[in-house]
């Protein structure tokens, strides 16, 4: 049964305007969420991380939000370039075992 | 700045062989972690070291070990090798130092193994 699920495959965005990637999860020992980036013949590049006693992390063009009763986080991107398409992965952790539970990713597609 | 070496970087091998898959973690990261990732599904977690030591362990078959040595590489050895074992494997490392993104994984840019 998939914990992290990443429920929209793909997603095409005009360049300039906001991407959002979403994510949830079922198990709510997870208390560290991060987003990674990858792109094709390349290994997942972190971008963002939140832990479980914030509801928002910001890092340049790129914003992390965390619902804990709804067990969902988002990604913001904005504003959007082509250079971001990618596949992005969602990925929590559990700390008392430090191991990541990945969703399945989207690919996002940011057009000129 | 210096990143996750693995080598080698494409792997082909045929059934019932052997392979053997190298891990350089990041200068000064003590914990080194395994992946599998198979066509289109997500990297899938089997083992993890720190400080040498077998940390946790997930979905890795019996047909696969793996160890941390005393310069903080890693190895994946797998043997018996089967045609469902083609996949991306990925090796990620991070640091307990108590330095910014302290436990955040860096990932290597994977070994593709294909058997035939």
């Amino acid at each position: 049964d998939q914990q992290v699920k990443q429920n929209s495959p793909s997603l095409s965005v005009q360049e300039g305007r906001i991407s959002i990637l979403n994510c949830d999860y079922t198990n709510s020992m997870f208390d560290y969420f991060l987003w990674y980036k990858k792109y094709p013949a390349e290994g997942p590049t972190f971008l963002i991380s939140i832990s479980s006693i914030k509801d928002k992390n910001e890092d340049g063009r790129f914003t992390v939000f965390l619902n804990k009763s709804a067990k969902h986080l988002s990604l913001h991107i904005v504003p959007s370039q082509p250079g971001d398409s990618a596949v992005y992965f969602c990925a929590t952790e559990n700390s008392g075992y430090s191991t990541l539970t990945f969703g399945k990713g989207t690919m996002l597609l940011v057009s000129p | 700045a210096a990143g996750v070496i693995q080598s080698p970087r494409h792997l082909i091998k045929e059934k019932r062989e052997t392979a053997t898959l190298k891990c350089y973690p990041i200068p000064r990261h003590d914990t080194v972690y395994w992946y599998q990732q198979g066509p289109g599904q997500d990297p899938q977690f089997l083992i993890s070291f720190y400080e040498k030591m077998q940390s946790d362990k997930g979905s890795i078959p019996d047909r696969f070990s793996a160890q941390q040595f005393s310069d903080y590489h890693s190895e994946l050895n797998m043997s018996s090798l089967e045609l469902g074992d083609s996949a991306l494997y990925f090796c990620a490392s991070s640091s307990t130092s108590g330095a910014p993104n302290t436990d955040t994984q860096y990932f290597g840019p994977g070994t593709r193994l294909t058997v035939l």
